[in-house]
């Protein structure tokens, strides 16, 4: 079975600041990684991901993670936070043999100006 | 491409009465999942399809809910008798197997009074 944590229901960020969003992961095969955004009244939107090769992956909006294979997470990044950057962000999971993904339970994002 | 059309956008309905929400999925995507968001639980996914075919349905909460997929581009989710706490936002993704992520839409919020 694979599982997603996402360990923290809300981070706060001042504008300007940089932001993480923690993510860790179990499953059986090699994981594909993804993350996604909701904003209000919206449904979930791609962000990015990771499937293999070069453990930092660049997204939208300037977003980014890095995979760590030894420590199971793939933490979601920002240099620089934006008010709009506020929204709710999943991470997913899926392994390289099936078709499911499992979604963590998602985290609020509050960028403060 | 118009991506995953999902209708009604707001749907309030009386207990007891039958409900019906609508999905319609990327042209030439072969897997549809139907999930359900609520403060309290998240993300829930209730049904899973391939290539039209109900592949997993342990998520659904009770007989009052069956999905169907009757053909590659429309799928239903149907909740008779409706109650009060079926109230969520019901969320409709598609996918091509073995792709990487989902393309979800935009949502029925629905309201049981």
């Amino acid at each position: 079975a694979q599982s997603v944590a996402q360990p923290e229901d809300q981070v706060n960020v001042a504008e300007g600041n940089p932001l993480t969003v923690k993510c860790t992961y179990s499953v059986s095969g090699n994981p594909y990684l993804f993350w996604y955004v909701q904003y209000p009244n919206r449904g979930l939107q791609f962000l990015l991901k990771y499937i293999t090769g070069d453990n930092l992956v660049k997204g939208s909006y300037g977003f980014e993670a890095e995979f760590n294979k030894s420590q199971t997470s793939f933490h979601l990044k920002k240099p620089s936070a934006l008010v709009s950057d506020s929204a709710l962000y999943f991470c997913a999971v899926r392994d390289d043999a099936g078709n499911m993904l499992t979604f963590g339970g998602g985290t609020r994002l509050m960028v403060k100006p | 491409d118009a991506g995953v059309i999902q209708s009604p956008r707001h749907e309030v309905t009386e207990m007891g009465q039958e409900v019906t929400l609508r999905c319609k999925p990327i042209s030439g995507h072969n897997s549809l999942f139907w999930y359900r968001q609520t403060m309290m639980r998240g993300l829930e996914l209730l049904i899973y399809f391939n290539n039209n075919v109900p592949i997993d349905d342990s998520g659904m909460p009770e007989d009052r809910f069956s999905a169907k997929m009757p053909n590659a581009s429309f799928s239903t989710l149907k909740i008779q008798p409706s109650e009060p706490r079926d109230s969520a936002v019901y969320f409709c993704a598609s996918s091509l197997q073995g792709a990487l992520g989902y393309t979800f839409g935009s949502g029925t919020r629905l309201t049981v009074v």
